[in-house]
């Protein structure tokens, strides 16, 4: 079974800190994802990665960086929380040659900041 | 026009019922398509993935796919109040991540 965990379930945070969101995976797949997901508007992709040290800006990648130093952690960065980051965060990861990209999700974490 | 479109419902179903689930998308080049479930609280789980036109059935679920009139469906055969959950569709495009609909709820009365 894949399994993706994230670092915490439930974050508070205030207004212009630096947050950090960690996502691991153990089954060595090559793509990581970090979403957002804010009622009525759905899931919206925020990076990706389909190697090490590669990222990729999503829809929405204002206000967040990542990192990906090991193939099966990949970092989500709030340079200064603003409390429009105030969301659920997901990360999901897939294979990169498995036919049409599979992903599989962690838990997520709920961010607030105040 | 969003690239993946969802009628965000509540889809209402009495217990043993069909569940229709339908999807549109505006991506013609568009490969690979998938259902996840979502239920309150909790991360999207993948139930079912289509590549090629057609029907494909896992137990209960039939997923459907018409790439020229470009909707993907979902079925949910034999409905029970523990399928009451928000469906989201996703659809692979140009790039190697999803692109997801806003989710359709479902709520199945006993």
């Amino acid at each position: 079974d894949v399994k993706v965990t994230q670092s915490s379930r439930y974050l508070v945070k205030r207004t212009g800190e630096k947050v950090f969101l960690e996502c691991v995976q153990d089954m060595d797949h090559e793509n990581m994802f970090w979403y957002r997901q804010d009622p009525g508007l759905g899931l919206r992709l925020i990076y990706f990665s389909y190697d090490v040290k590669m990222k990729e800006k999503g829809d929405i990648p204002e206000g967040y960086s990542v990192s990906r130093e090991k193939k099966e952690r990949f970092s989500l960065i709030l340079e200064s929380a603003s409390t429009n980051q105030t969301s659920m965060y997901l990360c999901a990861s897939s294979l990169l040659a498995r036919a049409g990209y599979e992903q599989y999700f962690g838990p997520g974490t709920r961010l607030t900041v105040t | 026009q969003k690239e993946v479109e969802q009628n965000s419902g509540p889809l209402s179903v009495p217990e043993g019922a069909i569940a229709s689930l339908n999807c549109t998308y505006s991506d013609r080049g568009s490969q690979s398509f998938f259902w996840y479930r979502q239920y309150s609280g909790k991360s999207p789980e993948l139930i079912m993935s289509i590549y090629s036109n057609g029907d494909k059935e896992d137990g209960r679920f039939t997923a459907q796919l018409n790439k020229a009139s470009q909707y993907v469906s979902l079925l949910i055969r034999d409905s029970q109040p523990s399928d009451s959950a928000t469906y989201l569709c996703a659809v692979m495009t140009g790039r190697r991540a999803l692109t997801f609909g806003s989710g359709t709820r479902l709520q199945v009365q006993p």
